[in-house]
């Protein structure tokens, strides 16, 4: 069964104090592997899809990579609004569906 | 915004009542899924939709059912409500494609059941 894990649960930082969210999965045959950001109340914001080990994916202050174990998503000198939760999800050989971690919630205090 | 729709924003009903959401996709996109988001659980994959046809099921509940109709909305139907059905739904669509597609995810319902 496929499985992702992200840590940490939560993380607070100062305003450009960069750092790293971890994604660990488990996949047979991995179709893609996907980062949303989610607001409170609101859906899920795509953001990247990483779909083979060493690809990397950026966006404003936003690095996303990947191994063939886990994802890294990298966040460069932050601002207060990039306070959300962070989602990584992958999507398996023969599935459409995605499984989705728990989360890591990212607070950036001004 | 995402393309994606969904109606209600909130809806709050009783204990064994049947409720239903509805959705639209985004333009041309032919795949509809439904999500579930609790506190405890996470998001967690309902069902897929795709053109008409039911493609994909994950942990829908027997009192859960879900169409697409031929203009491609879908609608998610819940019936005999309990109260740890309360949780965000969120519809999805994606475009098909042989590689992983992207799903663009809707503003969601939030479902309250007392």
């Amino acid at each position: 069964e496929d499985q992702v894990t992200q840590s940490p649960e939560a993380l607070r930082l100062q305003e450009g104090e960069s750092s790293s969210l971890n994604c660990s999965y488990t996949v047979s045959g991995l179709r893609g592997l996907f980062w949303y950001r989610q607001d409170p109340g609101k859906g899920p914001e795509f953001l990247f899809t990483l779909y083979s080990a060493g690809e990397e994916k950026e966006k404003e202050r936003l690095k996303a990579t990947l191994t063939k174990k886990e994802s890294f998503l990298h966040i460069t000198a932050p601002k207060p609004e990039d306070s959300a939760t962070y989602l990584c999800a992958v999507q398996g050989e023969g599935a459409q569906k995605l499984v989705f971690g728990q989360g890591t919630r990212l607070t950036i205090n001004p | 915004d995402s393309g994606v729709t969904q109606t209600p924003k909130h809806l709050i009903t009783a204990t064994g009542q049947r409720v239903t959401l509805r959705c639209s996709p985004r333009s041309g996109d032919l795949s509809v899924y439904w999500y579930q988001q609790s506190l405890d659980q996470g998001l967690q994959f309902l069902i897929q939709y795709y053109n008409g046809e039911e493609r994909a099921k994950g942990n829908i509940l027997e009192r859960f059912s879900a169409q697409q109709f031929p203009d491609l909305h879908s609608e998610l139907n819940l019936s005999s409500l309990e109260l740890g059905d309360s949780a965000l739904y969120f519809c999805a669509s994606s475009a098909t494609g042989t590689r992983g597609a992207e799903q663009f995810f809707g503003p969601g319902t939030r479902l309250t059941v007392l």
